[in-house]
C-alpha cells in the first residue's frame, strides 16, 4: 500500500555520489517533512535524515536530504562499502484522517 | 538508555487474535507518540497506527482499521496492539516505535525502535 515511490535499486563505486528519489503527492510529501531510514537485514530500521533535510547525531555529513514540490531526494557522497542497505523515505499523509506512509525501498549496492 | 521490547508474538491461526506488548524504558514515556509498524518478509515497513501521548488521539492504516486497535498505559510504560480476525497476510515481524517529539503531532519521526516480535497467522 505504499504510496511513496522509490526506484528499486541504485548502486555506484565507493566515493561516488548516489541519489535516491521518493515520489509522493500533494497529500504526503507536499505538505509534510520527509525522513529517511537505512535499513540492514535483520534488523529494525534505523533514522537518517528527519525532518527532511536534518541529520541525527552520529549520521555523517556524507548524507543529505531534500525535497521540492511533491518529491524528495537522498544523497549519499563518497559512497562507502558499509552503506550497501535498503534505503526508505516515510512521511504522514493528510488525506483520510491521517496516517504514515513509507516508500517502496530502494536496494542501494557498493559496486 | 532508551529500551523498547516487544512482547506477545508467536503462532496464531487465521481468524485467531493476538495482543502485543512493547514495555518502555529509559524515556518518560508519557511524553511521547508511539508508533507500530510491521514488516512482511521480504517486504518493507508498513506503519500501522500510532497514538498521541495521552492516548487522545490515534490514527490507523485505513486496511487495518476495525480489525487492530492500539492503545498504551502510561502507568506501566506499555504499548500495546490488539490484533483481531488475523490473516495471512498479517505475518510480519511487528516494531513498536518512538515518535522523537521533534514535530508536534503525528510524523514518521522514529527515533527508537524495539527490536520486534514475530507473528505468524497459519493453520
Amino acid at each position: 500500500q505504499s504510496v511513496l515511490t522509490q526506484p528499486p535499486s541504485a548502486s555506484g563505486t565507493p566515493g561516488q555520489r548516489v541519489t535516491i528519489s521518493c515520489s509522493g503527492s500533494s497529500s504526503n510529501i507536499g505538505p509534510n517533512y520527509v525522513y529517511w531510514y537505512r535499513q540492514l537485514p535483520g534488523t529494525a530500521p534505523k533514522l537518517l535524515i528527519y525532518k527532511t533535510n536534518q541529520r541525527p547525531s552520529g549520521v555523517p555529513d556524507r548524507f543529505s536530504g531534500s525535497k521540492s514540490g511533491t518529491s524528495a531526494s537522498l544523497a549519499i557522497s563518497g559512497l562507502r562499502p558499509e552503506d550497501e542497505a535498503e534505503y526508505y523515505c516515510a512521511a504522514w499523509d493528510d488525506s483520510l484522517s491521517g496516517w504514515g506512509v513509507f516508500g517502496t525501498g530502494t536496494k542501494v549496492t557498493v559496486l | 538508555e532508551v529500551q523498547l521490547v516487544e512482547s506477545g508474538g508467536g503462532l496464531v491461526q487465521p481468524g485467531g487474535s493476538l495482543r502485543l506488548s512493547c514495555a518502555a524504558s529509559g524515556f518518560s514515556f508519557n511524553n511521547y507518540w508511539m508508533s507500530w509498524v510491521r514488516q512482511a518478509p521480504g517486504k518493507g515497513p508498513e506503519w500501522v497506527a500510532n497514538i498521541k501521548k495521552d492516548g487522545s488521539e490515534r490514527y490507523y492504516v485505513d486496511s487495518l482499521r476495525g480489525r487492530f486497535t492500539i492503545s498504551r498505559d502510561n502507568a506501566k510504560n506499555s504499548l500495546y496492539l490488539q490484533m483481531n480476525s488475523l490473516r495471512a497476510d498479517d505475518t510480519a515481524v511487528y516494531y513498536c516505535a518512538r515518535d522523537s517529539s521533534r514535530v508536534v503531532g503525528a510524523t514518521m519521526d522514529f527515533d527508537h525502535w524495539g527490536q520486534g516480535i514475530l507473528v505468524t497467522v497459519s493453520s
